[in-house]
């Protein structure tokens, strides 16, 4: 079993939707948790970053994370073309490498 | 600082030879991580430093893969004697610690 499990899609929604994103993980020392948006040959590019428990919201955007259920959400409001790309959860304890999931291709239709 | 920059942003070569990648991580960054990344996949950790220091390796890692980060700056990541599944992007990240990390464009990787 792998540490994070991410569905990989592909996911195909209507422009103005909501999305909702989520991996699940198994290391219960995980306490740092970061979503990011990966275009097609580019980086991945850091889209929101929590600390534990909690929620978090940037603009479109909110990250929720539940350790007790071991569970992170990445909630895109008002999805935009723009939006298409690849979405990747990721997470780490202190002192220790950051453990990606293998993302979630998502297509906004116009 | 412009963030995370990597070096060369391509490289072609033929298998069986050597190739070295380097990054500059974003300045003060103390952490610095080594990802590869297939096609359809999420990025792979490969190794990552805390200063100078390589704390960690990982154990799917041929002994044809090394890193080095001297004066806990900029890292270069070599592969010797390249092989067609070695052929990915390679990606460099920097963080403070315990703190978010940032990548670079990556380096695409590509043995003939």
């Amino acid at each position: 079993q792998k540490e994070v499990e991410q569905d990989p899609g592909p996911l195909s929604v209507p422009e103005g939707a909501i999305v909702s994103l989520n991996c699940t993980y198994s290391n219960s020392a995980f306490q740092y948790f970061m979503w990011y948006r990966q275009y097609s040959r580019k980086g991945p590019e850091l889209l929101m970053y929590t600390y534990s428990s909690g929620n978090k919201e940037d603009g479109r955007f909110t990250a929720q994370v539940d350790k007790s259920s071991k569970y992170i959400s990445l909630f895109i409001r008002d999805s935009q073309p723009s939006d298409s790309a690849t979405y990747l959860c990721a997470m780490s304890s202190s002192a220790s490498k950051i453990i990606f999931g293998s993302g979630t291709r998502l297509s906004i239709r116009p | 600082d412009t963030g995370v920059s990597q070096n060369p942003r391509h490289k072609i070569t033929k298998r069986g030879q050597n190739v070295t990648f380097r990054c500059d991580p974003i300045s003060e960054h103390n952490r610095l991580y080594w990802y590869r990344q297939t096609l359809g996949q999420g990025p792979e950790f490969l190794t990552y430093f805390q200063n100078e220091a390589q704390l960690e390796k990982s154990r799917l890692l041929s002994d044809r893969f090394s890193a080095e980060r001297p004066k806990g700056s900029f890292s270069t990541l070599e592969i010797q004697r390249t092989e067609q599944g070695d052929s990915a992007m390679y990606l460099c990240a920097s963080s403070l610690l315990n703190t978010e990390a940032f990548f670079g464009q990556g380096t695409r990787l590509t043995v003939v």
